[in-house]
C-alpha cells in the first residue's frame, strides 16, 4: 500500500509568516494529490488538490506545489491567519473518486498571534 | 457541495454494549463509503470500505466480527461496534463517494465514542 509522510509533524509560525507542509509518498501511480484541514473534533475538509498534469495550482493564500519525479508535493499558506491553525493531511490517491484514501501522518499548525 | 450526515455525533456507553452509528448521503446516491477510526492526535486509518448491496472489505487488522458494517440501501451505511472496550474509544469518520458525481470524497461530520 501508499507510503505517505508528513514533515514537520508541528509547525508554529507567527501570524502573517508564510508555513510549508511537506508530504512524501511511495507509489509512483498516484495522479491526485489533495491537502485536507481539520479542525479540532471536526471532519477533514477539502482545501486544495492538484492532478498530475499541473505542477503548481493556487487559490488565494493556499498553493500546492507537485515534484513527481521526487514523489513528493508541498502545501504553501502564505499571510497566515490565526484561523489557519488546525492539523493538515495529505492524501494521494491513484484515482480520484471512489477511492479509500491513505492519510499523511498530519501537521499540526498553530500561527502564533 | 455535497452533504454527508452522522449519527449520534457522540456517545458514551458501558464496557460489553454495542454501539450504531450511521452515515447517511443526504443529497446523492453513495455507491461507496469508507469507515475512518482517528485516535488521538493521530492520523485517519481507514477500516473499511463499504459497497452497497455486498459485503464490506475490511482493512488488514480491523476485525469485522467486531465492527459489523451494512450498506444496506445507497444513502445509508451503519457501523456497528459490537462489546465495546475502553480501547474502542476513537473518532469515528465516514466518508462517501459515487461515480456519477464529481468522484470527491465528502466526510460525515464524526462520531465521538467513549467507552466506560
Amino acid at each position: 500500500g501508499e507510503n505517505v509522510e508528513q514533515h514537520p509533524s508541528t509547525l508554529s509560525v507567527q501570524e502573517g509568516d508564510s508555513a510549508v507542509i511537506k508530504c512524501t509518498y511511495s507509489d509512483s501511480a498516484s495522479n491526485y494529490f489533495p491537502w485536507y484541514k481539520q479542525e479540532l473534533g471536526k471532519r477533514p475538509q477539502l482545501i486544495i488538490d492538484i492532478r498530475s498534469n499541473v505542477g503548481e495550482k493556487k487559490d488565494q493564500r493556499i498553493a500546492v506545489t507537485l515534484n513527481k519525479t521526487a514523489k513528493h508535493f508541498s502545501l504553501h499558506i502564505t499571510e497566515t491567519q490565526p484561523e489557519d491553525s488546525a492539523v493538515y493531511f495529505c492524501a494521494p490517491q491513484i484515482n480520484f473518486g471512489n477511492e479509500k484514501l491513505t492519510f499523511g501522518t498530519g501537521t499540526r499548525l498553530t500561527i502564533i498571534p | 457541495g455535497a452533504v454527508v450526515s452522522q449519527h449520534p455525533s457522540w456517545v458514551i456507553c458501558k464496557s460489553g454494549t454495542s454501539v450504531k452509528i450511521e452515515c447517511r448521503s443526504l443529497d446523492f446516491q453513495a455507491t461507496t463509503m469508507f469507515w475512518y477510526r482517528q485516535f488521538p492526535k493521530q492520523s485517519l486509518m481507514l477500516m473499511a470500505t463499504s459497497n452497497e448491496g455486498s459485503k464490506a472489505t475490511y482493512e488488514q487488522g480491523v476485525e469485522k466480527d467486531k465492527f459489523l458494517i451494512n450498506h444496506a440501501s445507497l444513502t445509508l451505511s451503519t457501523l456497528t461496534v459490537t462489546s465495546a472496550h475502553p480501547e474502542d474509544s476513537s473518532f469515528y469518520i465516514c466518508s462517501a463517494g459515487t461515480r456519477g458525481r464529481s468522484g470527491e470524497l465528502f466526510f460525515g461530520e464524526g462520531s465521538r465514542l467513549t467507552v466506560l
